[in-house]
């Protein structure tokens, strides 16, 4: 069965920096685009980076936009999202999520990891 | 950037009810809507794709429609575990986005 566990979230003070991970099993993981998706506590599904199955495309939000990079690693089923330049509103939970698709053009995610908490705080 | 707009925010029922819940987009988006269902302290699961396919895993009691700008999902008779946060999503146009939710409580 398809499984995505998140880990690396923790807190961190505003302009700092995090690493997140995921890792998938129970799947083709070269096979599929993956995505990072986030949900500020108390509110609603925020789309944040796109990565291509072989890695070669990445796009990301306007909000995380030169801050962010997302990364793979098929060779250890493994997908990241490095966080720098951090801000109070980066704070969520973020979740990483499966498309049934190789690009990264639209797609719904038929698969979410439990995701982990990133709290930006001084 | 596609705007979607979910309505009711809440909706309060019991258990037993026929609730609907909609989703409006601000331009057409054909069926390439998804809808989810997210409980307390979980992460989302997809529920409906392409405006009226369902997951795995959904009884059929939850019914997806419309294509262009208006969606509805439907569950026909409400148990307890659906009471819940659902939101949409359009994968029509980049990038993709998510509407801001509507929470199904127990009345």
């Amino acid at each position: 069965q398809v499984q995505l566990v998140e880990s690396g979230g923790g807190v961190v003070q505003p302009g700092g920096s995090l690493r997140l991970s995921c890792a998938a099993s129970g799947f083709t993981f070269s096979s599929h685009a993956m995505h990072w998706v986030r949900q500020a506590p108390g509110k609603g599904l925020e789309w944040v980076a796109v990565i291509s199955f072989g890695g070669t495309y990445k796009h990301y939000a306007d909000s995380v936009k030169g801050r962010f990079s997302i990364s793979r690693d098929n060779s250890k089923n493994t997908v990241d999202v490095e966080m720098s330049s951090l801000r109070i509103e980066d704070t969520g939970v973020y979740y990483c999520a499966r498309v049934n698709v190789a690009g990264v053009g639209a797609e719904y995610f038929d698969y979410w990891g439990q995701g982990t908490l990133v709290t930006v705080s001084s | 950037e596609i705007v979607l707009t979910q309505s009711p925010v809440s909706l309060s029922m019991s258990p037993g009810e026929r609730a609907t819940l909609s989703c409006r987009a601000s331009q057409s988006i054909n069926n390439n809507l998804a809808w989810y269902q997210q409980k307390p302290g979980q992460a989302p699961r997809l529920l409906i794709y392409g405006a009226s396919s369902r997951a795995t895993g959904f009884p059929a009691r939850f019914s997806g429609s419309g294509s262009g700008t208006e969606f509805t999902l439907t569950i026909s008779s409400l148990q307890s575990e659906d009471f819940a946060i659902y939101y949409c999503q359009q994968y029509n146009n980049w990038p993709q986005t998510f509407g801001q939710g509507t929470k199904l409580e127990i009345k």
